[in-house]
């Protein structure tokens, strides 16, 4: 089982419809999350961060955190064609885990005009 | 401002080759990453400097990989004798963070450097 897990994809959806991206993880005592987003032939950019159950709401996007189900969701309402890119989950693990990011494999979204 | 920035951008190797990748964090920023990533892919963690010290590298694959930062700014990423498995984009990140270790802070991305390793 991968440490963090993410469907690859590709998720087709229509301008200006809502982006649902989903991952898992499998360290429960994972501290926080972040969602990355990364074009093609780029690097990853940070789109937003979570650290509390809930959601957190960034312009379209929103992040949601269920640490009992181990799991991390991005929304992305409106979405538009310059959305189109891999999203990339990262969780940074508990303290005992190191210091290092695991990042899933990420998710393709092609957001069609 | 400036952000982290990575050279060479490309780097063709022959097999057997050491090679060596540079990377400029941005100023003052604590906490510097070292990731590889293959096509298709997210980045896996190499390894770990806060300041000078490395912190954690146990993401390095082998002990043909070798990386410091011996001032607490500038890094490199040596790679002995390259094979074909080691072609892929090796991506620098640093975070502010002092502390954390960057567990909780904002890591900033360079361009990557592509390796291809023939």
């Amino acid at each position: 089982q991968k440490e963090v897990e993410q469907n690859s994809g590709p998720l087709s959806v229509p301008e200006g419809a809502i982006a649902s991206l989903n991952c898992t993880y499998s360290d429960r005592g994972s501290q926080s999350f972040f969602w990355y987003r990364q074009y093609s032939g780029k690097s990853p950019e940070l789109i937003m961060f979570i650290y509390s159950n809930g959601d957190k709401e960034d312009g379209r996007f929103t992040a949601q955190l269920n640490k009992a189900s181990q799991y991390v969701s991005l929304l992305i309402r409106d979405s538009q064609p310059s959305d189109s890119a891999t999203y990339l989950c990262a969780v940074n693990p508990d303290v005992a885990g190191g210091f290092k990011t695991i990042f899933g494999a990420g998710t393709r979204l092609f957001v069609k005009a | 401002g400036a952000g982290v920035s990575q050279s060479p951008r490309y780097k063709v190797a022959k097999r057997g080759q050491d090679v060596a990748l540079r990377c400029d964090p941005i100023s003052g920023h604590v906490s510097l990453f070292w990731y590889q990533q293959a096509l298709g892919q997210g980045p896996e963690f190499l390894t770990y400097f806060q300041n000078e010290a490395q912190l954690d590298k146990s993401g390095l694959p082998s002990d043909r990989f070798f990386a410091e930062r011996p001032e607490g700014s500038v890094s490199t990423l040596k790679i002995q004798r390259t094979q074909k498995e080691d072609s892929a984009v090796y991506l620098c990140a640093s975070s502010l963070d002092p502390s954390g270790g960057g567990r909780t802070d904002t890591q900033y991305f360079g361009p990557g450097t592509r390796l291809t390793v023939l």
